[in-house]
């Protein structure tokens, strides 16, 4: 049973639109995250969160809010929709902070026209 | 300052054949380092990882990795590849920040 996962796994949207997108882990992992991955390029750190109601800064903040609700749920949102915003986001856990290993979820592919 | 580099976008190999993907690393103290693994249409997965200890480490799927301060490298090896490995491998260092390189693409043929 994948104890990451992620939804919806695409998206489609128009720019200035607003989005969702929603991870749970069931590992009981303190620490979550979410990336962004373009084509031919590694994973970008946005924002994560070491616990409910935490939220800290990662290395491309801009255009995007988070939050974590409980230990298992934490939320991307994009309020205004922009095309250069269209990639592939990840959700990650672990137990420990980014010196731990991660365990990914599966992918959500957004688009924004 | 700190980062990570995998100077090959793309490899090629023959299945059998032996395999190094190379990762450079920029970290003036001891860097944490990860090899992770992303199939298609799948989330990474992680391949191994080094926090200090012996240089080389083992991990899954007969894949290790060889740690070298002096040369700032953390290479990827695997004695005989499957057309199962094909996949993208990322080579990442946490340590301040959370660095991933960009990514080879192993192509294994058969």
């Amino acid at each position: 049973e994948a104890a990451v996962t992620q939804s919806p796994r695409n998206k489609v949207t128009v720019t200035g639109g607003n989005v969702t997108l929603s991870c749970r882990q069931t590992n009981s992992h303190n620490y979550m995250y979410w990336y962004r991955q373009d084509t031919g390029h590694g994973l970008r750190l946005i924002h994560y969160s070491y616990g409910a109601g935490n939220l800290q800064i990662g290395d491309v903040p801009d255009g995007y809010k988070a939050t974590r609700t409980t230990q298992e749920d934490f939320f991307l949102l994009l309020e205004l929709a922009s095309p250069s915003q269209t990639s592939l986001y990840f959700c990650a856990s672990s137990p420990g902070g980014i010196y731990a290993e991660q365990f990914f979820g599966p992918g959500t592919r957004l688009t924004v026209l | 300052a700190q980062s990570v580099t995998q100077p090959d976008a793309r490899v090629t190999v023959s299945e059998g054949a032996s395999l190094q993907l190379r990762c450079k690393y920029s970290y003036s103290g001891t860097p944490y380092l990860f090899w992770y693994v992303q199939y298609p249409r799948q989330g990474l997965q992680l391949l191994l990882k080094y926090y200090s200890g012996d240089p080389v480490v083992q991990g899954v799927n007969g894949f290790e990795a060889e740690f070298s301060k002096s040369n700032s490298s953390f290479h990827l090896r695997k004695a005989s590849v499957h057309w199962s490995d094909s996949a993208v491998y990322f080579c990442v260092n946490s340590n301040n920040r959370i660095f991933f390189g960009d990514g080879t693409q192993l192509v294994v043929k058969p």
